[in-house]
C-alpha cells in the first residue's frame, strides 16, 4: 500500500467546471503540499499546508489532519489547468502520490 | 521553485555510457533526494543525502548507480553503463525541517 493515495488518477472536465482531486495518507506528517506538473515540464510547488486551507487565485488547498486527507480544488478550471498534480507528505522523509492527470477541454 | 538547479536539462547516451546529473541546491539547503519519473508513472524515491553522507539509497539500483553529495559542489547522481530502461527524467529536491520543497527542473535522460 502507497503511504499516499490519490483519486482520481485520471479526469477529464469542461472548460469552467469545478474540480476536485483528493489525497489520502497513511503516515504522520509535517507538511502536505501539492504540485502541479505539466506535460514535459518541471515539478512546481501549488501550496505548502499543515492545516487549514489555503487559496491562491482559482485553487483553493484544504486538509484535515485527523481524518489525514486534503484536496484540491479548482474553480473555473481552463484547458491551461491540464497537468498532472501530485500529493505529497513530508514525514520521515518526502512520499509522493502518483499524481492525477487532469485534462480540461475547452 | 527557483534556487534548485539541475544540469543538464536533457542529456542523450548511448547504451553503455554513463550519465552523470548534477543538482545544485540554494545555499543553506543540505538535505538532497534524488527521484526517478519513468515515462507515464509516478515519482519513485531513490536516495536521500545530505552532505558527505548517505542518508537512505534504499531507492537506488544496487547495480551502475550512485550518489553523492560532497562538502563542496552539486550533488551527483551517476548512472554508469547506461540502458535503455534508465530512460526517464530525474528531479532533485532540496528540502529542510521547516517542510518546504524545492525541486529542480528535472534532467531528462534519452537512452539511444
Amino acid at each position: 500500500k502507497n503511504e499516499v493515495e490519490q483519486s482520481p488518477q485520471n479526469l477529464t472536465a469542461q472548460e469552467g467546471e469545478f474540480i476536485t482531486i483528493n489525497c489520502s495518507y497513511s503516515v504522520g506528517i509535517s507538511a502536505l503540499h501539492w504540485l502541479q506538473q505539466h506535460p514535459g515540464g518541471g515539478i512546481v510547488s501549488l501550496f505548502m499546508l499543515s492545516s487549514g486551507k489555503k487559496k491562491h487565485g482559482r485553487l483553493i488547498a484544504t486538509i484535515n489532519i485527523q481524518e489525514k486527507h486534503s484536496s484540491l480544488h479548482i474553480t473555473a478550471s481552463h484547458p491551461r489547468d491540464s497537468a498532472v498534480y501530485i500529493c505529497a507528505v513530508t514525514g520521515n522523509q518526502f512520499y509522493f502520490g502518483t499524481g492525477t492527470s487532469l485534462t480540461v477541454i475547452p | 521553485n527557483a534556487g534548485v538547479m539541475q544540469n543538464p536539462r536533457h542529456l542523450v547516451r548511448r547504451r553503455g555510457q554513463e550519465a552523470r546529473l548534477r543538482c545544485s541546491p540554494m545555499k543553506g539547503h543540505s538535505h538532497v533526494y534524488w527521484y526517478r519519473q519513468l515515462p507515464e508513472e509516478g515519482l519513485k524515491f531513490m536516495v536521500y543525502l545530505q552532505k558527505e553522507n548517505i542518508i537512505d539509497e534504499s531507492g537506488m539500483p544496487k547495480e551502475r548507480f550512485s550518489a553523492e553529495f560532497p562538502k563542496e559542489g552539486p550533488s551527483i547522481l551517476r548512472i554508469q553503463q547506461v540502458v535503455r530502461g534508465d530512460s526517464a527524467a530525474y528531479f532533485c529536491l532540496a528540502g529542510e525541517n521547516t517542510g518546504e520543497l524545492f525541486f529542480g527542473e528535472g534532467s531528462r535522460l534519452t537512452v539511444l
